[in-house]
């Protein structure tokens, strides 16, 4: 079956700084690459995703690429404000029939002022 | 639209005794999931539902069962309770491929004693 590494478990950052989190997958059938947000006691929601056709997508300060080849997908984020800290989880699924997602264990984004 | 709706929110149990999880989504998705999430393990999928009347094993499915009554709603059960499974559980929905973004209940923390 998949399987997903993310790196690094934790990541502290200046308020205005970037962020950059990183993960490898083994099954070269995934095809969608998700990536959640999930705050404390909170419920995982979903911030941007990207699929296996495209190399890379932007959502205003969010962004994430995708290297097919090598098997690694990153998430960007620039200009870090508080608001983004939280638990990020990278999750990589082959769409078919279902979307059984397997997920990295998680990265702690804290943002200092 | 409530979206995902789990029940219950909290629940402790004693080992060996019996309890079922309740998830419902009102956005008329196929397929639904059930994850659980330990510390530093990040969300496992338990079991999913890629449609209604069929049900298929995830990563963790030892000690549990699950139904799906209807295209709404999936359920989870613990037949004798294990300390092991003391976590927070997840059940999640998603639309048919290419529209593949899983949306999460808020979750059920289960404490097993």
């Amino acid at each position: 079956g998949e399987n997903v590494e993310q790196h690094p478990s934790t990541l502290s950052v200046q308020e205005g700084d970037s962020a950059v989190i990183k993960c490898t997958y083994s099954d070269s059938a995934s095809n969608y690459f998700p990536w959640y947000k999930q705050e404390l006691g909170k419920r995982p929601q979903l911030i941007i995703d990207i699929r296996s056709n495209v190399g890379e997508k932007k959502d205003q300060r969010i962004a994430v690429t995708l290297n097919k080849t090598a098997k690694h997908f990153s998430l960007h984020i620039t200009e870090t404000q508080p608001e983004d800290s939280a638990v990020y989880f990278c999750a990589a699924s082959n769409t078919g029939t279902a979307s059984k997602l397997t997920f990295g264990t998680g990265t702690r984004l804290q943002v200092t002022l | 639209n409530a979206g995902v709706t789990q029940t219950p929110k909290f629940q402790v149990l004693k080992t060996g005794q019996s309890m079922t999880l309740q998830c419902a989504q009102d956005m008329n998705h196929n397929s639904m999931y059930w994850y659980r999430q330990d510390p530093g393990m990040g969300l496992r999928l338990i079991y999913y539902s890629a449609s209604e009347g069929t049900t298929d094993k995830g990563e963790v499915p030892n000690g549990y069962n699950v139904s799906r009554l209807n295209k709404r709603e999936f359920s989870l059960r613990l037949e004798s309770a294990a300390p092991s499974q003391t976590s927070v559980y997840f059940c999640a929905s998603s639309a048919r491929a290419p529209n593949t973004e899983a949306f999460f209940g808020q979750g059920t923390r289960l404490t097993v004693v």
